[in-house]
């Protein structure tokens, strides 16, 4: 089973609806992360959060909103989609301390915005 | 700010020949991490290698090593025996040692595609 994944995979959605893109991980790692990356731009790193009473912004974070609902558990939502979100987003997690130094990715997920 | 440029958008090698990537950066940081990923047509981030800053002996994994130049800032990536398994994306990433100016972010080149001969 894989240790960190994203539902859905894949998802076509219009201008101005509401998304939710969602992370799970049974690493039991306690730090979570959400990047999104673009064709030639590499990854970009749009909210971070070392437990659940700590979420922090990345490079990117406006218009885009996180929620962490437990420690397995870290959701990413776009209030009101736009074309230039269309992007493939990736969760990360890493252990934290003074052995946090590899991040640990789910398989992405495909968003296009019409 | 940190950068990494990888200036090989992309690159192709004969199967079984022996493959170079090449990766430089920018910081004013002496202690930080370095990281090679691999990503195939099924979009996984792999770890392929990875590198400490304060470490003078190159990483290897494998047939994966690294040439990691610190004074010149430069990371690259040797592929040796290539096998069609390898093509992918390729990154190299960045990862400031001191976490609390580094926002604990990873800093991510754009990319280089390996293509693999057969």
């Amino acid at each position: 089973d894989a240790d960190v994944t994203q539902t859905p995979r894949n998802r076509i959605t219009k201008t101005g609806k509401r998304i939710m893109l969602e992370c799970s991980q049974t690493k039991g790692h306690d730090r979570m992360y959400w990047y999104r990356q673009d064709p030639g731009l590499g990854l970009r790193l749009i909210y971070y959060s070392f437990d659940v009473k700590d979420i922090n912004k990345g490079e990117i974070s406006d218009g885009y909103s996180v929620s962490r609902q437990a420690q397995a558990k870290f959701s990413l939502s776009l209030e009101s989609a736009i074309p230039n979100q269309t992007a493939l987003y990736f969760c990360a997690t890493s252990l934290g301390g003074l052995e946090d130094n590899e991040q640990f990715f789910g398989p992405g997920t495909r968003l296009t915005v019409l | 700010a940190q950068t990494v440029t990888q200036s090989q958008p992309e690159m192709s090698v004969q199967e079984a020949e022996t493959v170079t990537l090449s990766c430089t950066y920018d910081t004013s940081e002496s202690d930080y991490y370095l990281f090679w990923y691999k990503q195939p047509p099924s979009r996984q981030m792999i770890l392929v290698i990875r590198q400490e800053a304060y470490k003078q002996q190159n990483a290897t994994e494998n047939r994966f090593s690294v040439n990691f130049q610190k004074a010149a800032k430069s990371f690259s990536l040797k592929i040796s025996d290539s096998q069609l398994g390898d093509a992918a994306m390729y990154f190299c990433a960045y990862r400031s040692a001191n976490d609390r100016d580094s926002n604990y972010q990873l800093i991510w080149g754009a990319g280089t595609k390996l293509i693999i001969k057969p």
